[in-house]
Parts: structure tokens; C-alpha cells; sequence
């Protein structure tokens, strides 16, 4: 089946600092999503990507939808202790009976003050 | 306005043992899904419904069955439960398959 790589599995890093993460995978999806889940939570969607090439921002998030639709990132700016969660990739296809969203496995962000 | 609302929030099963997840939805959306979500696994998709009276087999549905009687309401069966099935379970809904999908905040199922 189709399987998202998500990256990386875990950051520890400075208030202030910016964070990369991204998502590939061997399918081509035609939407990627980018969801934030806080401890005890459920997901919640932080952007969302229809078209390959699209560079969409959120605040001081910014995520891409790759031009292969095989891959995307997510950019945090500036990062703040709030900003700690774990983050999801998903990326869909096809659509009614066949309708599929796949997740990524997360990556946890500790962010120390 | 509630959004997806999910009981019970906690339970504990013996092997065995039958229950029933339910799902409300408060938003008039079409689609709805049950995830289950376990350590370093992500989420994966049990099974969903594109509409009322509609199901469909997700990623991991064995164990499972689901039924969608009233479009507000999407409703999760065990019927023998496994210590396998040990999880945090999420159901969602969208109002159009690529929109965006609201969670609820789980159940956390412990099957000793």
C-alpha cells in the first residue's frame, strides 16, 4: 500500500529557532495535509495543498506541495514553546469508494524556552 | 457548536469482549472516518463513509465493522476484542472528500 516517510521522527530544539520537516513517498497524492496533535488531542489541520507547486503560509507556518506530488515540507518560523505537539503529514487520493488518506508516522517537536 | 464528539473517552475491555464506539458530528458532513492511532505507527484508516447509509474498508479493517444508520452519527463495533486492538481510537468528518477533516479527541481502548 502507499506509505508516507515522514522527518524526521524527532527535534529537540531552541525557542526561536525554525524547524523543517517533510514528507515522500514512491505515490503521487493529489492533496497534502499538514496536521498539528496536541497531548490528549486530536489532530488539528495547520495547512492544506491542492496543486502541485503550491507554496501556501499559515502565520509562521509555510508548507509546499512538491512539483512530482511525490513530497512535501512544512517550515516553522521562530518557533515558540507552544508550537510543541506532534505533526502530521497526510497526503489523498483517489475519491469516493476509493477515496484514501494516508498519514505520515509524526514528528514530535520539543521546543525548550 | 460541539464538532466531532466521541464516546465514551476511556475504556478498558477483557478479550473478548464486545463494545461500540460512537461518533456525532454536529457539522452536516458527508464523509466520516475512524482512525486508529498507535506509537510510532501514525495514523491508519479502519474503515470510512462517503455518505449516509454508506461504508468502506480502510487501511486496517479486520476486527472492525462500522455502520452510518444517520448521517450525524458513524458508529464503531468490536465484537470479540483483542489485546491487539489496544489503541487510541479518532473518528473524523469532512464535508467534501478534499476538505479538511475535523477530529474528535479519542478513545482510548485498553484490552487486557
Amino acid at each position: 500500500g502507499q506509505q508516507l516517510n515522514q522527518s524526521p521522527q524527532s527535534m529537540f530544539i531552541q525557542e526561536g529557532e525554525d524547524v523543517s520537516m517533510n514528507c515522500t513517498s514512491s505515490s503521487i497524492f493529489n492533496t497534502w495535509l499538514w496536521y498539528k496533535q496536541d497531548p490528549g488531542e486530536g489532530p488539528v489541520l495547520l495547512i492544506a495543498l491542492y496543486k502541485a507547486g503550491e507554496l501556501t503560509s499559515n502565520g509562521r507556518l509555510t508548507a509546499q506541495f512538491g512539483i512530482t506530488r511525490k513530497d512535501s515540507f512544512l517550515n516553522i518560523s521562530a518557533s515558540i514553546p507552544s508550537d510543541v505537539g506532534i505533526y502530521f503529514c497526510a497526503g489523498q487520493t483517489g475519491g469516493g469508494s476509493n477515496y484514501k488518506l494516508t498519514f505520515g508516522k509524526g514528528t514530535l517537536l520539543t521546543v525548550n524556552p | 457548536n460541539a464538532g466531532v464528539t466521541q464516546t465514551p473517552k476511556f475504556r478498558v475491555l477483557k478479550t473478548g469482549q464486545s463494545m461500540t464506539l460512537l461518533c456525532a458530528q454536529d457539522m452536516n458532513h458527508e464523509y466520516m472516518y475512524w482512525y486508529r492511532q498507535d506509537p510510532g505507527m501514525g495514523l491508519r484508516l479502519i474503515h470510512y463513509s462517503v455518505g449516509e447509509g454508506t461504508t468502506a474498508k480502510g487501511e486496517v479493517p479486520d476486527g472492525y465493522n462500522v455502520s452510518r444508520l444517520k448521517k450525524q452519527n458513524f458508529l464503531l463495533g468490536l465484537e470479540s476484542a483483542a489485546p491487539s486492538q489496544t489503541s487510541v481510537y479518532f473518528c473524523a468528518s469532512s464535508y467534501l472528500m478534499n476538505t479538511e477533516a475535523f477530529f474528535g479527541q479519542g478513545t482510548r481502548l485498553t484490552v487486557v
